[in-house]
């Protein structure tokens, strides 16, 4: 398996402009998280899904930030208008449902570093 | 509410035994699981315990006493690549979701 799969990598943009990071999950997995990393914030989950339906958003920081899980194979994570606080490491990770396996195991993406200058 | 307490960093030499604390608070518990980040890389899951008890994967050990709201990381014969962040994280029961809370992570560096 693939592992979950993030793009881009990497994203330096201008502050006000649109920025999407998409994330496809291991197949099979049933939950899939978005978190965003910082030195002062620590990781933080900003939305969580499962089966494809957005069950917590409490930690989206405002309406510049909107996700959406179209498909089992395919999220994504919309910031517009981008501002420099925004910048981040921002995570994908999936699961397979604890309430199904009883198991806690949560498996990353690489992560999309965005720069927002 | 949920929160989880860490220290912020660990050091220790090769060879050496380095224990890792975590203490949680929570209104309701399944576990304690923890992750390893390096340096620019992303979180890997290290281990789960649900029961009491010491569970034992290769050098790295985790141990959990729910009663007294704490566990821990072990690792043993330390090795340089074993410098990283460390991070406990408990299951969030107020939505009774999959959703994780995860502690503010130990920055632990292994000296040669």
């Amino acid at each position: 398996d693939a592992g979950v799969i993030q793009s881009p990598r990497h994203e330096v943009t201008e502050m006000g402009q649109e920025v999407t990071l998409r994330c496809k999950p291991i197949s099979g997995h049933n939950s899939l998280f978005w978190y965003r990393q910082t030195m002062m914030r620590g990781l933080e989950l900003l939305i969580y899904f499962n089966n494809n339906v957005p069950i917590d958003d409490s930690g989206m920081p405002e309406d510049r930030f909107s996700a959406k899980m179209p498909n089992a194979s395919f999220s994504t994570l919309k910031i517009q208008p981008s501002e420099p606080r925004d910048s981040a490491v921002y995570f994908c990770a999936s699961s397979l449902s604890a309430w199904a396996t009883q198991a806690e195991t949560q498996y990353f993406g690489p992560g999309t570093r965005l720069l927002v200058l | 509410g949920q929160s989880l307490e860490q220290p912020s960093e660990v050091t220790a030499v090769e060879g050496a035994i380095v224990q890792i604390n975590c203490t949680y608070q929570t209104s309701g518990f399944y576990g304690l699981s923890w992750y390893q980040q390096h340096d620019g890389g992303a979180p890997t899951f290290l281990s789960y315990n649900a029961l009491d008890g010491l569970e034992e994967t290769g050098r790295f050990s985790s141990f959990l006493s729910r009663s007294d709201s704490y566990g821990y990381l072990l690792l043993q014969e330390l090795q340089m690549k074993d410098s990283a962040s460390y991070f406990c994280a408990v299951r969030d029961q107020a939505y009774n979701t999959d959703k994780l809370i995860f502690g503010t992570g130990t920055r632990l560096q292994v000296f040669p």
